[in-house]
């Protein structure tokens, strides 16, 4: 099915280490976006990206890398984990304006010890 | 300050009742868009509606409907005939600047709707 799609679903890492978050859509999206959940608030963004090539930070960037090399391919890349990252990440793709553009992925849970 | 406040976090609804979940809005942008989704346990985005600054009617969806008072600057959700599976965290978000500003959404802090049999 079109969608985005997220990997891992569930991940714990230690704190220290990296690892990368994957997001793909399939759905020729010009626009992407990672968004951090933590418990019981709203989503808030990492990083966007309005085009292959071009990236730039939204409201809580700092400590997570990202890339767009291709459209369909947005991964978020933690450097180094730490427990204040533990968190629930959502990835998006929108086409443009308007109410019926935007596709969430289903979110990676990650623990951070 | 914040740019979408949801003052409710936490709302109870009788069963096939109306609630109305509140939302207001800051920003300068003269082109906007807010956005309600819901999140139900199992954790995922669900769309519900959508109203552009620009439409002059309020959007409907089904049993949801979206109560606009621009000068107000709210955009409260209306779930009309509750059920049993409207039970879930609602997001009020907006899009400001269109395309050029990267089309992203701010949200809300939420609010957990719990519908009572």
């Amino acid at each position: 099915n079109a969608g985005v799609t997220q990997t891992p679903k569930f991940q714990v890492l230690k704190t220290g280490q990296s690892m990368t978050l994957q997001c793909a859509q399939d759905m020729n999206h010009e626009y992407m976006s990672w968004y951090r959940q933590d418990p019981g608030m709203g989503l808030r963004l990492i990083h966007y990206s309005v085009g292959a090539g071009i990236t730039d930070q939204g409201e809580v960037p700092n400590g997570y890398n990202v890339s767009r090399s291709t459209t369909e391919d947005f991964p978020l890349r933690l450097l180094s984990a730490a427990p204040s990252q533990t968190s629930v990440y959502f990835c998006a793709s929108s086409y443009g304006e308007g109410g019926y553009g935007y596709t969430f992925g289903s979110g990676t849970r990650l623990t951070v010890v | 300050a914040q740019k979408i406040t949801q003052t409710q976090p936490g709302m109870f609804v009788q069963e096939k009742e109306a609630v109305t979940l509140d939302c207001t809005y800051d920003t300068s942008d003269q082109s906007y868009g807010l956005f309600w989704y819901k999140q139900p346990s199992s954790g995922e985005m669900i769309f519900l509606i959508y109203q552009g600054s620009y439409d002059e009617q309020n959007a409907t969806e089904g049993r949801y409907s979206l109560n606009f008072q621009k000068a107000r600057k709210s955009a409260n959700l209306v779930i009309s005939a509750s059920q049993l599976g409207d039970s879930a965290m609602y997001f009020c978000a907006m899009r400001e600047g269109g395309r050029n500003a990267g089309n992203m959404l701010t949200f809300g802090g939420g609010t957990r709707l719990m519908v009572k049999p």
